[in-house]
């Protein structure tokens, strides 16, 4: 089977730094998405890594190690606004559905 | 602007009734689907297809029913056998790129029994 838990909530203060964790049992994938959802809207893509290592976008960061099994998204210099959920999400090869993780609900307090 | 559409943002079903979710793209894009999104949950998928005339049950199918006569249209019915359908449905389009897939979402629809 595939999975990919998350943790349910973070909570941080404004101008922190604050780091959502994915791990995940799957046989393989292509590689690690991320998705952000504000309450009531749409899920959209914020990043994503094909290969292990950092991947770097304006005050997100997005990491991927396939031998842990394990991926973060990194958020600098937090705003009220980006409290949201956060999901990660992979594709197994071998066809077209995404499978996404339980989401981690993100407050950012002032 | 190219965008996915959905409509209505709010529906409400009545008991034994069938109601049908409206999805549109104007992306050109190949794959589409549908998931449901419970209160405080993920994302479940429910069909996707990948071109028209073509689709494929997801994790939750049961109660659902989908056509896709065009390459922009991804209608989904939830039927009366769908027993617990008060859920936020997404609509989704994408055209994975060796496998850098990303995926569009419409604004969704609210499906509430009354």
């Amino acid at each position: 089977g595939q999975s990919l838990e998350q943790p349910s909530e973070v909570t941080a203060v404004e101008g922190a730094i604050v780091q959502i964790n994915c791990t995940y049992q799957t046989s393989g994938f292509y590689g690690l998405s991320w998705y952000q959802q504000h309450d009531g809207g749409a899920p959209t893509f914020l990043s994503y890594n094909g290969l292990d290592g950092l991947e770097e976008t304006g005050r997100f960061s997005s990491f991927l190690s396939r031998s842990d099994s394990y991926g973060y998204l990194l958020l600098q210099e937090l705003q009220m606004k980006d409290s949201a959920s956060y999901f990660c999400a992979v594709r197994p090869p071998g066809g077209f559905k995404t499978i996404f993780g339980a989401g981690t609900r993100l407050f950012v307090k002032a | 602007d190219g965008g996915i559409t959905q409509s209505p943002k709010y529906l409400f079903r009545k008991e034994g009734q069938n109601v049908t979710l409206s999805c549109e793209q104007n992306l050109n894009h190949d794959a589409m689907y549908w998931y449901r999104q419970d209160p405080g949950q993920g994302l479940r998928l429910i069909y996707y297809s990948q071109i028209v005339n073509d689709f494929q049950k997801g994790d939750i199918a049961e109660g659902y029913s989908v056509s896709r006569e065009k390459k922009e249209s991804f209608p989904l019915t939830v039927t009366s056998a769908q027993k617990n359908p008060t859920a936020f449905y997404l609509c989704a389009s994408s055209t994975p790129l060796g496998g850098n897939e990303k995926l569009f979402f419409g604004s969704g629809t609210q499906l509430s029994v009354l």
